[in-house]
């Protein structure tokens, strides 16, 4: 099973957006709408911040949003904030049954 | 509080053997499926294998199948990970993870065991 495609850095100033993306195949990404995005600051565990695709779990700020086209999913974060600084990885359900992407790093300039 | 607290990591030899625990709290863990999740320090995480809420089905990464093997128990709210024939390239972080109501997501991680394969 291969990891799930995503750029290894984006970077935006604070009060922007930016938009990750994560892609995949047929087999994972574009055939589930069990797309799952993750943050992981430096030393700590990820954090569910997305999940089916479009979903916030309580306690997550609403400047995070969850989308799908196809084979590729993307999560953007709008109002940039110095603590959204932090690594990135989506995920998704597959038949063996997870993958995940190769992770972004989230540089607030 | 969710809470998952991992254990029984190290150093070990290659090929030498280990067995990791994760202790939850919180919910009831009898009712949603666990996994594991390691990351390599500086590198992705890398999903390793799934265990159903009975127990009964497991799942593995292909990088991991007829070395690794997860089991759980209920009536210790426990999960395991036993790893035999250790290699260089199991070094990393081993994370126990709770999945969502469904096999989608993963709601909760705990803070990770490491485990370092030196000889």
């Amino acid at each position: 099973q291969s990891a799930l495609t995503q750029p290894a850095s984006v970077s935006g100033s604070p009060g922007q957006s930016i938009t990750i993306s994560c892609t995949g195949t047929s087999s994972d990404v574009g055939g589930y709408n069990y797309v799952s995005w993750y943050q992981q600051h430096p030393g700590k565990a990820p954090k569910l911040m997305i999940y089916d695709v479009t979903n916030r779990p309580s306690g997550v700020s609403n400047r995070f949003s969850g989308s799908k086209s196809g084979n590729t999913a993307s999560l953007t974060i709008s109002g940039l904030q110095a603590e959204d600084e932090a690594d990135y990885y989506c995920s998704s359900y597959t038949s063996n049954p997870r993958v995940f992407g190769t992770g972004t790093k989230v540089t607030v300039l | 509080e969710v809470q998952l607290l991992e254990s029984g990591g190290g150093l070990v030899q290659p090929g030498g053997s280990l067995r990791l625990s994760c202790a939850a709290s919180g919910f009831t863990f009898s009712s949603y499926a666990m996994s594991w999740v390691r990351q390599v320090p500086g590198k992705g995480l890398e999903w390793v294998s799934s265990i159903s809420d009975n127990g009964n089905r497991p799942f593995y990464a292909d990088s991991v199948k007829g070395r690794f093997t997860i089991s759980r128990d209920n009536s210790r709210n426990t999960l395991y990970l036993q790893i035999n024939g250790l290699r260089a390239e199991d070094t990393a972080v081993y994370y126990c993870a709770k999945y969502g109501s469904s096999w989608q997501y993963f709601d909760y991680w705990g803070q990770g065991t490491l485990v370092t394969v030196s000889s």
